[in-house]
């Protein structure tokens, strides 16, 4: 079946210091890929859509600068947290779709997440 | 834009009785409705999904049902295991239009031995 591998899977980073996570689709193409951000015991919150190509669109009340998506290739999308702080400390999940919509889930993939720590 | 709500935020069981989880969405374009499981420190695996065209489906101990007139769907899961235990998020999308999925609160299921 279809994998998205997110990298990495934990970090920890200084305040004000900026971290990248990838979100890799393995065994297909992937024309679009979500960003959720995820808090303790809370749901998944859509921040942004990524189409490979063009530019991200985000949701409202989320900062487009401070969280930076790249969709350079069907197989990679890219959040960049900069400058983070403590309140940016959270798990962040990516989700691709396969361009064929093959297999269950309408073609629908999440990554295993990232869990990261501000401090 | 759409509105999920899920009940019952915990739920625990016996090992062996049944589980169900309930869902409320309120847009009525809204086709696909999957359900998933996700374990501490790990992504959602999806685990069961039902499309509007469709009341029921089953997948050994899991079920799932909806009810597109009154807007709600469930998740059944009988003789419950050890294993089951997780947070279960249901979700409802319109994939044929690439639309996102919106998620419900989340369920922590926990079964007792």
């Amino acid at each position: 079946g279809a994998v998205v591998s997110q990298h990495p899977s934990r970090v920890i980073c200084k305040s004000g210091t900026s971290v990248k996570i990838e979100c890799r689709s393995l065994d297909f193409q992937a024309t679009t890929m979500f960003w959720y951000r995820q808090f303790p015991k809370q749901s998944l919150m859509l921040m942004a859509t990524s189409n490979e190509g063009s530019k991200a669109t985000y949701e409202q009340g989320v900062e487009k600068d401070k969280f930076l998506i790249n969709h350079a290739s069907l197989t990679l999308s890219t959040l960049t947290v900069t400058s983070a702080h403590p309140e940016d400390s959270s798990f962040y999940i990516c989700s691709a779709r396969d361009v064929g919509g093959r297999g269950g889930n309408y073609g629908y993939t999440f990554g295993s997440g990232t869990r990261l720590t501000v401090v | 834009g759409e509105n999920v709500e899920q009940h019952p935020s915990t739920l625990s069981v016996q090992e062996g009785d049944s589980a169900v989880i309930k869902c409320t969405y309120s847009d009525s374009a809204s086709n696909y409705f999957p359900w998933y499981k996700q374990e501490l420190g790990k992504g959602p695996q999806l685990i069961i999904d039902i499309r509007s065209n469709v009341g029921e489906k089953k997948d050994q101990r899991i079920a799932v049902t909806l009810n597109k007139t009154a807007k709600h769907f469930s998740l059944h899961i009988t003789e419950t295991q050890p294993e089951d235990s997780a947070v279960y998020f249901c979700a409802a999308s319109r994939p044929d239009t690439g639309n996102q999925f919106y998620f419900g609160t989340g369920t922590s299921l926990t079964v007792i031995p």
